[in-house]
């Protein structure tokens, strides 16, 4: 167990649909970082938050949204979902908003749209 | 932007030794990171170089040249449990201050 808790483990949902997922990042960690991963495809960072605040984004769709809370889980809200966004989604939590401390993975959720 | 190349698919033998090359361009480098993946599973972190030279870590072990935009990991003793994606990241400090994964590569270990 990493200590980044992700839920939930996989998603199956229809074209069209909304769905969010959750991440609780390790204890101690104020940043959280999303990633995609599609099949046979590299991680792909989307959007990173820092004790609250958007810190960075990446290639993230506009139909994707994301939040950090006061207790520091994130969600992450895919929209109007297309067959393409079928993926897994990544967590990563880190101490700090530099990456040179480490980051730590969650588990991911597999998001199927059919 | 970034760049990053890795070899898509590797194989060696159990027992063996077998080095994953990276190679990269980037702005604002400010160190790379290797990640072991098991397939549907998550990343679990194995490396950081951040100047140059060798960092030896038990079976592993990575090497940094930033002059050459170079990485390389080195695995020794495989074992059959070593049979995952190696993923290159680097670490720019230009724009989005995070890792820039390359697509992994896939190595398969053989009796």
């Amino acid at each position: 167990d990493s200590g980044v808790t992700q839920t939930p483990k996989h998603l199956i949902t229809a074209t069209g649909q909304r769905v969010t997922l959750r991440c609780s990042p390790r204890s101690g960690d104020l940043s959280v970082y999303w990633y995609q991963q599609s099949l046979d495809q590299g991680l792909q960072f989307l959007i990173q938050y820092y004790n609250g605040e958007e810190r960075a984004k990446g290639n993230i769709l506009e139909r994707f949204s994301a939040q950090q809370f006061p207790d520091l889980h994130s969600e992450l809200n895919l929209s109007s979902l297309e067959l393409g966004d079928s993926a897994l989604y990544f967590c990563a939590s880190s101490l700090k908003d530099r990456a040179s401390y480490g980051y730590t993975f969650g588990s991911g959720t597999r998001l199927t749209v059919v | 932007g970034q760049n990053i190349d890795q070899p898509t698919e590797m194989t060696a033998t159990e027992g063996a030794i077998v080095q994953i090359n990276c190679t990269y361009q980037t702005s604002g480098f400010n160190g790379l990171f290797w990640y072991q993946q098991h397939a549907g599973e998550a990343p679990t972190f194995l490396s950081y170089n951040v100047l140059d030279g060798l960092e030896e870590k038990g079976r592993f072990s990575s090497f940094l040249s930033r002059s050459k935009g170079y990485s390389y990991l080195l695995l020794k003793e495989l074992q059959m449990k070593d049979s995952a994606s190696y993923l290159c990241a680097v670490h720019s400090q230009t724009g989005a201050n995070n890792l820039f994964f390359g697509t992994g590569t896939r190595l398969t270990v053989i009796p």
